[in-house]
């Protein structure tokens, strides 16, 4: 089983900044079956990027996805209010999906 | 729009069953694979088990594996999860999902129903 790890845990910027979001997978994974999410407290989560880079439908472009093999990042380039949540990178490998463990972003 | 709504959930003893609904609506259902997911009290997510679109496959988390059972029915554009067995770990929000095809991510996610198991 493919096992994500994301880091930080916690990040802790101000609106306006730039958020780096780091997810490395135990194995390599297919970018295409790398993806990206949102949730807000009591809310289900949001697609946001899937295949790794490809923004999911109404997402704004300051979202951005990258990377291959075991390393995967989340770029958020300039933060709004409303992106203050946790992100979550999830993978899909061999009839297991299995999540990390979650970035939170709070308001510095 | 499409939509997915779970209902379902409730309070119910170690030991004991209860089982999940799903209503799909503003796509087609017959066409998609579907997911629940869960997330326990403060954790992050966990994904519990898939179906494929027309019910050919089904897959599960070693967690709820011969304990959970998923299904659906496309006459009635709904997706189960039939929980026996519950453990106090069971406890969490459960939410449906939709399989984004040729990716194997989500894109459609319920608000989630809650299961708490408490004797």
């Amino acid at each position: 089983e493919i096992v994500l790890t994301q880091s930080p845990g916690t990040l802790s910027l101000s609106p306006g900044e730039r958020a780096t979001l780091s997810c490395r997978a135990s194995q390599s994974v297919s970018s295409s079956y790398l993806i990206w999410y949102q949730q807000k407290p009591g809310q289900a989560p949001r697609l946001l990027i899937y295949g790794a880079s490809n923004r999911a439908t109404g997402i704004p472009d300051r979202f951005s996805g990258s990377g291959s093999g075991t390393d995967f990042t989340l770029t958020i380039s300039r933060l709004e209010p409303e992106d203050f949540a946790v992100y979550y990178c999830q993978q899909y490998d061999n009839l297991l999906w299995t999540f990390g463990q979650g970035t939170k972003v709070e308001i510095k | 729009q499409e939509q997915l709504v779970e209902s379902g959930g409730g309070v119910v003893q170690p030991g004991r069953s209860l089982t999940l609904s799903c209503a799909a609506s503003g796509f087609t259902f017959s066409r998609s694979g579907m997911h629940w997911v869960r997330q326990a009290p403060g954790r992050g997510l966990e994904w519990v088990a898939v179906i494929w679109y027309d019910g050919s496959d089904r897959y599960y988390a070693d967690s709820v594996k011969g304990r959970f059972t998923i299904s659906r029915d496309n006459s009635k554009n709904t997706l189960y999860l039939q929980m026996n067995s519950l453990r106090v770990e069971d406890t969490a929000a459960y939410f449906c999902a939709r399989e984004l095809w040729g990716y194997y991510g989500m894109d459609v996610w319920g608000p989630g129903t809650t299961v708490t198991v408490s004797s």
